[in-house]
């Protein structure tokens, strides 16, 4: 059982580049979230699914995509990378979105 | 303003010592209400889980909702070097598409 599996752990980006951070989790969980930690700011929410097939914008959703096919898989795609998009991303899961989330290691990305 | 607003420490105690950490929140609609304990470099996780008003208690960990006042608290009793962690609390408001808002987090520091 390995819970909420990210990937990469580390990526460093040239500022326009695009990438996918990969987030899968075998728990049978319906609910999953991506979430940017800052220094001071704590965790923001950026895009949260419910399902597969329904996602919807968190608190800080400009420059970033998600899809949800499978109810395993939840990806982050940033479109046009941005220094002000450094930071740390947690991807998490639940089995209801009130009950507390599983969360994952971490991708921590640098933009230049 | 914040919807959730919590010091950011760093708060640093004798080992033994009983540790306070708090949050206010504004949103008089937040029901569920929990505490995330996060080491260096990790994702957070779960550590204690409230709905509504009252406490709960877990080992040596005890956490208060006090909904009149919009405050939260979890209190540490027996503190020990390994609980150097930052906590983060974090709540919502309950509907079946919920999103979880974080605080800051608290950095504490246990010295032997």
């Amino acid at each position: 059982n390995a819970g909420v599996t990210q990937t990469p752990k580390f990526q460093v980006l040239k500022t326009g580049q695009s990438m996918t951070l990969q987030c899968a989790q075998d728990m049978n969980h319906e609910y999953m979230s991506w979430y940017r930690q800052d220094p001071g700011m704590g965790l923001r929410l950026i895009h949260y699914s419910v399902g597969a097939g329904i996602t919807d914008q968190g608190e800080v959703p400009n420059g970033y995509n998600v899809s949800r096919s499978t109810t395993e898989d939840f990806p982050l795609r940033l479109l046009s990378a941005a220094p002000s998009q450094t930071s740390v991303y947690f991807c998490a899961s639940s089995y209801g979105g009130d009950y507390g989330y599983t969360f994952g290691s971490g991708t921590r990305l640098t933009v230049v | 303003q914040k919807e959730v607003e919590q010091d950011p420490g760093p708060l640093s105690v004798p080992e033994g010592a009983i540790v306070s950490l708090n949050c206010t929140y504004s949103n008089s609609a937040f029901q569920y209400f929990m505490w995330y304990r996060q080491y260096s470099r990790k994702g957070p996780e779960l550590l204690m889980y409230t709905y509504s008003s009252g406490n709960k208690e877990d080992g040596r960990f005890t956490a208060q909702v006090d909904k009149s006042s919009k405050y939260i608290s979890l209190f540490i009793r027996d503190s020990q070097p390994s609980d150097s962690a930052t906590y983060l609390c974090a709540m919502s408001a309950g509907s079946s598409a919920s999103k979880i808002i974080f605080g800051s987090g608290t950095r504490l520091s246990i010295r032997p």
